[in-house]
């Protein structure tokens, strides 16, 4: 079974500019998380989108948005980018939306904005 | 908000065991989790942990969960090169909004 894929691996970026993500879950999987890493922060949480709907939703400004399709991919975008966004990308997928459901990670997205 | 700590870094010979601790502070966690990343991967679910357990093992990993002083510890056995990397401690209240430690680099010397 193939795992959780993401495109691109790597983007380059200006301030100002938009950016379109996109996550592919492992077949079967209806629920995917977002999770954006820097070494400030550490891991935090975006959202989770389950059957074409956000779930739940971390505490990032609404520069932040995402998206489920009915195939369950699913795609965040970030508008009028600053330099605070350059980080790892990560999405996760699971099976369900339940508690204690594995999440599955993919090997992120490395956006660097200048 | 939410809490999840841990140090940040640990280093130890190769065959020794290695002790990653993690400490909380969200008292509704239900299950607590133990991810590892190398370098340029993303993250590996290495095992977890439901609120009502205290221990469990899985081959080399022991995890210890102190509820009431909201602790969690991960000990690898005969611990290996390969098992370099970084460890987050992570806890959810449930459904998929989980809660990430900063992470603990492990660091092992042949």
């Amino acid at each position: 079974k193939a795992g959780v894929t993401q495109t691109p691996r790597y983007l380059i970026k200006t301030r100002g500019q938009q950016v379109t993500l996109s996550c592919s879950p492992i077949s079967g999987h209806r629920s995917v998380s977002w999770y954006q890493q820097t070494p400030g922060q550490g891991l935090q949480f975006l959202f989770e989108y389950f059957s074409e709907t956000q779930r739940n939703k971390g505490n990032f400004p609404g520069r932040f948005s995402g998206r489920q399709f009915s195939n369950s991919r699913s795609e965040m975008n970030v508008s009028t980018l600053e330099l605070g966004d350059s980080a790892l990308y990560l999405c996760a997928s699971t099976r369900t939306s339940g508690p204690g459901e594995t999440q599955y990670f993919g090997p992120g997205t490395r956006l660097l904005v200048l | 908000g939410e809490d999840v700590e841990q140090s940040l870094f640990l280093s130890v010979r190769e065959g020794d065991s290695s002790v990653i601790n993690c400490t909380y502070t969200d008292s509704s966690s239900t299950y607590l989790y133990w991810y590892k990343q190398e370098p340029g991967a993303g993250l590996q679910l290495l095992t977890y942990i439901f609120s009502n357990m205290d221990m469990k093992q899985d081959q080399r990993l022991t995890v210890l969960l102190n509820k009431k002083d909201k602790h969690l510890s991960l000990r690898i056995a005969d611990t290996q090169t390969g098992d370099s990397a970084i460890y987050f401690c992570a806890n959810s209240g449930g459904y998929q909004k989980v809660t990430f430690g900063t992470g603990t680099k492990l660091q092992v010397i042949p």
